[in-house]
């Protein structure tokens, strides 16, 4: 399966500062997306990013693509308290219908 | 557009019995999937609808398990002589043909005691 993988694990912030997360996958990619779970929360999409873009932005979000390197990272600026959540990538692979999660970073913003 | 809703929200049920969650996806939304997620890990892939056609199942999905989509809206998962292992956070998502981003509904919370 084209699972994505997370790291790192778990990322302690203060409030007011950058977040950044990695994602790394196998095999080649139609697109990746990345997701957000709050706590007692479903998973909620934020950002998509084909294979044929590198970077992205929505809102306090930037996400970046290199497919050379299987690789994505999603920035989030200016982290709030409320930004407390577990993030997920998700890679859709070429010809697939189905995406396959990793185990996340679960990133804390400390007030 | 209320969103994807999913019905229990949580079920405790004793080993041996048999479950059966529902699903409404968004509407007009014709791609239909099922996953579980136990704590501390991602959803895990189960089975995906293409309006009423199961098109993929994970091997993940024992033969206890059987979902339906029969009229294209609404789906069903039932897991059949329930084990304890099974106890988890059951997540039915939607998209529509030409998206690809995953519309989440809150799950139904199964512990098998």
């Amino acid at each position: 399966s084209q699972q994505g993988e997370e790291d790192p694990q778990a990322l302690s912030i203060q409030e007011g500062e950058n977040a950044t997360m990695n994602c790394s996958y196998k095999t080649s990619i139609n697109n990746l997306q990345w997701y957000r779970q709050n706590s007692g929360r479903g998973l909620v999409h934020l950002i998509l990013i084909r294979s044929n873009e590198r970077e992205k932005h929505s809102g306090r979000l930037r996400v970046t693509l290199d497919t050379s390197k299987k690789s994505s990272s999603l920035l989030i600026t200016a982290s709030r308290a409320a930004d407390t959540a577990s993030y997920f990538c998700a890679p859709l692979e070429t010809g697939a219908n189905n995406l396959f999660f990793g185990t996340g970073t679960r990133l804390t913003v400390i007030p | 557009d209320t969103g994807v809703s999913q019905n229990p929200r949580h079920k405790i049920t004793k080993r041996g019995q048999n479950v059966t969650f529902r699903c409404d996806p968004i509407s007009e939304h014709n791609r239909l999937y099922w996953y579980r997620q136990t704590l501390g890990q991602g959803p895990e892939f189960l089975t995906y609808f293409q309006n009423e056609a199961q098109l993929e199942k994970s091997r993940l999905l024992s033969d206890r398990f059987s979902a339906e989509r029969p009229k294209g809206s609404f789906s069903t998962l039932e897991i059949q002589r329930t084990e304890q292992g099974d106890s988890a956070m059951y997540l039915c998502a939607s998209t529509p043909d030409r998206g690809y981003e995953q519309y989440f509904g809150p799950g139904t919370r199964l512990t098998v005691t």
